[in-house]
């Protein structure tokens, strides 16, 4: 079936350490996004690709970083310098028409939930 | 800047109708969305209006759009105990690069 996988769905981090989410679709998507998601909270664009090999920072990007050398891939870090990552990440992707993906809807995977140790 | 604003709860009756409301700042937007999200996972997609119709109906969802006052509705008829979730209502403009804007979320709350 066609969708958006998130792995892990629950990760501990140690403080000083690095962590890596992963987001995987197999929906040729062009463009893919991930949100952070806070109790009682909307979602925060944190970073977001409509291309492989770009990307753009979105709302919250510090202490954050992406890579997309495959366009069914967008992984997410959480590095030590962001000081309060305990939150539930989404990831999501999006076609494009023409090239744009402007007006495309979104569509989300499940979802990591991230705790401090 | 943008912003879109959702009331927090709501709660119904089992077979009654829910209206979830939504209000949006930004007169450009072209695509107002509204997703569902259950305990513990991701947003679904549940419909999306394009800014030029009023009125979208997809089996038991209808959407009200009034652009006028920026307004926008999402009614579920015959509300069932499998549609107690949190909604979002998300909008989207010309300038917004494809990234959405959403809401705080309504929580839907569904009594026997």
């Amino acid at each position: 079936d066609g969708g958006i996988t998130q792995s892990p769905k629950y990760l501990f981090r140690k403080e000083g350490q690095n962590v890596t989410l992963s987001c995987e679709q197999n929906l040729n998507h062009d463009a893919m996004y991930w949100y952070r998601q806070d109790p009682g909270q909307g979602l925060r664009l944190i970073y977001y690709s409509q291309i492989v090999n770009d990307f753009q920072k979105g709302d919250i990007a510090e202490g954050y970083s992406v890579s997309r050398e495959k366009k069914e891939s967008f992984p997410l870090t959480v590095t030590s310098a962001q000081k309060n990552p305990t939150a539930f990440y989404l990831c999501a992707s999006s076609n494009s028409d023409r090239g744009r993906v402007r007006n495309q809807p979104q569509h989300f995977g499940d979802g990591t939930r991230l705790s401090i140790l | 800047g943008e912003d879109v604003e959702q009331s927090l709860f709501l709660s119904v009756r089992e077979g009654d109708s829910s209206v979830i409301n939504c209000t949006y700042t930004d007169s450009s937007s072209t695509y107002l969305y509204w997703y569902k999200q259950e305990p513990g996972a991701g947003l679904q997609l549940l419909t999306y209006i394009f800014s030029n119709m009023d009125m979208k109906q997809d089996q038991r969802l209808t959407v009200l759009l009034n652009k006028k006052d920026k307004h926008l509705s999402l009614r579920i008829a015959d509300t069932q105990t499998g549609d107690s979730a949190i909604y979002f209502c998300a909008e989207s403009n010309e300038g917004s690069q494809g990234n959405l804007i959403f809401g705080k979320g309504t929580k839907l709350s569904v009594k026997p």
